[in-house]
């Protein structure tokens, strides 16, 4: 079975900080992938990155990077130099066998100006 | 190209009610999904199409709910009848089976249900 846990529930920052949101997964699969998504006011769900679990190097991506350890099972993820548009519900999510997409309960982030 | 398109965007009910909501995937994306989210949750997958075959729907109240995909594109959800608890956003998404497991879901804007 697959799990993801996102133990935050809500994150609030003033614009400008950074912002580090936690996910913790648990699969059996050794070959997974890892998923962010944003989820906006609007509703619709908004793919953000993915990490394969045979590469455990960190990439940044604009504003957006990511800690992938395999040894804690871990996909963190940070937003630097947050800004107000970022305020939104973030999941963590993990594919495996199958094609099946499981999400963590998400973190809801509040970027203050 | 179009994204994923739902309707209706919102829909309130009476309890013992029924309910239907439509999905139109980007085109060309074997792989469908329907999701069930209650408000301050994430998102629980309730049935997985590829083509128009059934690869999971071990999370479907059977009972109540169904959901068909008859020409391998769109599909319809159906509640029937519905209970207060059924009350949540309905995401439909979409994937390209030649991506793989890589491959990212692309969601639509949810259909919210309100049962009274």
């Amino acid at each position: 079975a697959q799990k993801v846990t996102q133990a935050q529930t809500e994150i609030s920052v003033v614009e400008k900080e950074d912002v580090t949101l936690d996910c913790v997964y648990e699969t059996r699969d050794t070959t997974y992938y890892l998923f962010w998504y944003k989820q906006p006011p609007s509703g619709e769900l908004v793919f953000l990155i993915r990490r394969n679990s045979f590469d455990e190097q960190n990439e940044i991506s604009g504003r957006y990077s990511w800690n992938f350890q395999k040894s804690t099972s871990s996909f963190n993820f940070t937003i630097t130099a947050s800004q107000v548009v970022d305020s939104a519900v973030y999941f963590c999510a993990l594919k495996a066998a199958g094609n099946k997409l499981t999400f963590g309960g998400g973190t809801r982030v509040l970027v203050k100006p | 190209e179009a994204g994923v398109a739902q309707s209706p965007r919102y829909k309130i009910i009476e309890k013992r009610q029924s309910v239907a909501f439509w999905c139109n995937p980007i085109s060309g994306h074997a792989t469908l999904y329907w999701y069930q989210q209650i408000l301050g949750q994430g998102p629980k997958l309730l049935i997985q199409f590829q083509n128009n075959g059934v690869v999971d729907d071990s999370q479907l109240p059977k009972d109540r709910f169904s959901a068909e995909r008859l020409k391998g594109v769109d599909s319809t959800l159906k509640i029937q009848p519905a209970k207060l608890e059924d009350s949540a956003v309905y995401l439909c998404a979409s994937s390209s089976i030649s991506r793989g497991p890589r491959g990212e879901l692309f969601f639509g804007e949810g259909s919210r249900l309100t049962v009274l």
